[in-house]
């Protein structure tokens, strides 16, 4: 019944390719998330979007970008994967924009670039 | 900007003892706050939240009160279990717009038999 899927689960990818990681929701939420989570840093927010076609940056979006065409899906795109980009990367939506509205999590991608 | 600092891990407790997961917050504005928990190889699930000063969140035999004057949220629980094994979460959203969570880097407990 997971209203939340992430896809792919796993990837190792090479250095200087482009990886796209896609983020499914069948609940028709407004707000979806991209964090990555890494030791020591918690989770951090890459890019969030607040509608078809409206998105912004987080904290660590340097090296990263989005799309979303469709309200169920949340594309994160690493143009040309770098190790720093190794990573365990989480979506997350949230049926409010306001404070106090909790977020629903995905699963997770590990992404490992060699 | 928003910060969030939990105590370091690993905490590992005996079934039956007394849990306190320290949480403190640094913000600009009055914060919702929140505990997530992971479970191995599992996304983060929200635990409890509390949204104003005073408030106790709970769930499942855990709480956690919003302390304004102490900036704290620490997470506490009176009895645990071997299966609250996990890493938990603190984390703050100021809104302003895509109600973005702040988290903090996690801690993770052990409980034994």
């Amino acid at each position: 019944d997971a209203g939340i899927t992430q896809s792919p689960r796993h990837k190792v990818t090479e250095t200087g390719t482009p990886v796209t990681l896609r983020c499914h929701q069948t609940e028709n939420h407004r707000y979806m998330y991209w964090y990555r989570q890494d030791p020591g840093h918690g989770l951090r927010l890459i890019h969030y979007s607040y509608g078809v076609k409206d998105t912004d940056k987080g904290e660590v979006s340097d090296g990263y970008s989005v799309s979303r065409s469709k309200t169920e899906d949340f594309l994160l795109t690493l143009e040309s994967a770098t190790s720093s980009q190794t990573s365990v990367y989480f979506c997350a939506i949230s049926d409010g924009g306001q404070v106090g509205y909790g977020y629903t999590f995905g699963s997770g991608t590990r992404l490992t670039v060699v | 900007g928003d910060s969030v600092t939990q105590m370091e891990g690993p905490v590992t407790l005996s079934e039956e003892a007394f849990l306190t997961i320290n949480c403190t917050y640094t913000a600009t504005g009055y914060p919702s706050l929140f505990w997530y928990v992971q479970y191995p190889g599992e996304g983060l699930q929200l635990l409890l939240k509390a949204t104003k000063a005073d408030d106790k969140g709970s769930n499942k035999g855990f709480e956690a009160t919003y302390r304004k004057e102490t900036t704290s949220f620490h997470l506490e629980k009176g009895s645990v279990q071997v299966s609250d094994s996990a890493v938990y979460f603190c984390a703050l959203s100021e809104g302003g717009g895509g109600n973005k969570l702040t988290f903090g880097t996690g801690t993770q407990l052990k409980v034994e038999l």
